[in-house]
């Protein structure tokens, strides 16, 4: 099993569209979590940090759940340049690295 | 937030040359950096963590002596690939990140074309 797991998608929604994103992690130590977009051919850049009490950011909503060890990233009102791939990220306690899922593929068309 | 360089940003060599790339962190100082490799259409694969002052610490199937990490100073990490072949093309990103930092920088990555 992966240690952080997503779909791949392609997730491909009109603009306007409320999309939903989850990572599936494995160490139930891990300690802390992100969500990060990618553009192609890019680095990958903080999109948000993920807080127990769920957080939220504009458009962008992210929550936790420590018990079935999930993270999930809402994005309302999707626009055109919201297309990227999201990665989701988790550090372990002690944070000393960073686990990266596959990624999530979104487009979003007009 | 915090500004990662690396240099060059694409590099097209001969196979079996050796390709330094170079990893700074611009305006913090970076204990840890990680560096990172991807394929086209695949995750970002973490290769080895690099403590300044410290020899590097390599992911399980990662060559240390193919892949040369130095990591001299608190704001330079660089990385060597040595005797590159077509195998070895990828996206390669570094990060860093600072004592009292959670998140990671990213740098914005180089990419190796070996032919």
């Amino acid at each position: 099993r992966k240690e952080v797991e997503q779909d791949p998608g392609p997730f491909n929604v009109p603009e306007g569209a409320t999309v939903a994103f989850n990572c599936t992690y494995s160490n139930s130590a891990s300690q802390s979590f992100f969500w990060y977009r990618q553009d192609c051919r890019k680095e990958p850049k903080l999109l948000m940090s993920v807080y127990s009490s769920g957080n939220e950011d504009g458009r962008f909503t992210a929550q936790l759940n420590r018990a079935s060890q999930y993270i999930s990233l809402l994005i309302r009102d999707s626009k055109l340049s919201d297309s990227a791939t999201y990665l989701c990220a988790v550090n372990e306690r002690g944070g000393f690295k960073t686990i990266f899922g596959a990624g999530t593929r979104l487009f979003v068309k007009a | 937030g915090a500004v990662v360089s690396q240099h060059p940003s694409w590099v097209i060599c001969k196979s079996g040359t050796s390709v330094k790339i170079e990893c700074r962190s611009l305006d913090f100082q970076a204990t840890t950096m990680f560096w990172y490799r991807q394929f086209p259409k695949q995750s970002l694969m973490l290769m080895a963590t690099s403590n300044e002052g410290s020899k590097a610490t390599y992911e399980q199937g990662v060559e240390k002596d193919k892949f040369l990490i130095n990591h001299a100073s608190l704001t330079l990490s660089t990385l060597t690939v040595t005797s590159a072949h077509p195998e070895d093309s990828s996206f390669y990103i570094c990060s860093a990140r600072g004592t009292s930092q959670e998140t990671q920088y990213f740098g914005p990555g180089t990419r190796l074309l070996v032919l």
